[in-house]
């Protein structure tokens, strides 16, 4: 079935670090890819998709591009600062209203 | 627009009560998604509504749980009788359509503890 792996945390970084968090998927047919970020206390947040490969979806300052060929999605952020402390998911979905979410990565930000 | 909107933010209650937590949607949205979140399993999709019609309940846990949804805004999660390990964060989502392209809406969830 199909499945998201993502990174291990948590993740400490500096301000103004720049940020990777990996998430690699397993799918049938062409998956739809989504990142959430949730702030402590919070619900989820949608926070960029793509749809297609080659895709790259950006919010915020953070981007993500859609690799068909590595099955990847890396979330990526050039300068972290103190308020992107949250749990990051990675998700996809193959068309249905299921959704498959990752175990999420919290990341934390020092000042 | 306000947004998902759950009601209460935080529940404690004895094993064995009865807790309902509620659930407005986004006006407009015809899907909403019950979800629970724990520690070791993470989130788990309990339960899809489409136009207000439950379509999947297969991730219900067992028979003390239920919910309705007796219009497009405004649903209820019900566990009854509720036990220690019910205890979790209760997030409720709606969604444009059932496909999921455009992505949910999460309210900011129903802590339950369960004593």
């Amino acid at each position: 079935g199909d499945s998201v792996t993502q990174m291990e945390g948590p993740v400490t970084l500096s301000e103004e670090a720049f940020l990777t968090i990996n998430c690699t998927y397993t799918a049938t047919g062409y998956p739809s890819l989504f990142w959430y970020v949730q702030y402590p206390g919070e619900g989820l947040q949608l926070l960029l998709k793509a749809t297609k490969a080659d895709d790259k979806g950006s919010n915020k300052g953070f981007e993500a591009t859609y690799r068909k060929e590595t099955t990847s999605f890396h979330l990526e952020k050039g300068s972290v600062q103190v308020s992107d402390s949250a749990v990051y998911f990675c998700a996809l979905t193959s068309g249905t209203y299921k959704y498959i979410f990752g175990t999420g990565t919290r990341l934390k930000v020092l000042a | 627009d306000a947004g998902v909107i759950q009601s209460p933010r935080h529940e404690v209650t004895e094993m064995g009560q009865e807790v309902t937590l509620r659930c407005k949607p986004i006006s407009g949205h015809n899907s909403l998604f019950w979800y629970r979140q724990t520690m070791m399993r993470g989130l788990e999709l309990l339960i899809y509504f489409n136009n207000n019609v439950p379509i999947d309940d297969s991730g219900m846990p067992e028979d003390r749980f239920s919910a309705k949804m007796p219009n497009a805004s405004f649903s209820t999660l019900k566990i009854q009788p509720s036990e220690p390990r019910d205890s979790a964060v209760y997030f409720c989502a709606s969604s444009l359509d059932g496909v999921g392209e455009y992505g949910y809406t999460f309210g900011s969830g129903t802590r339950l503890t369960v004593v």
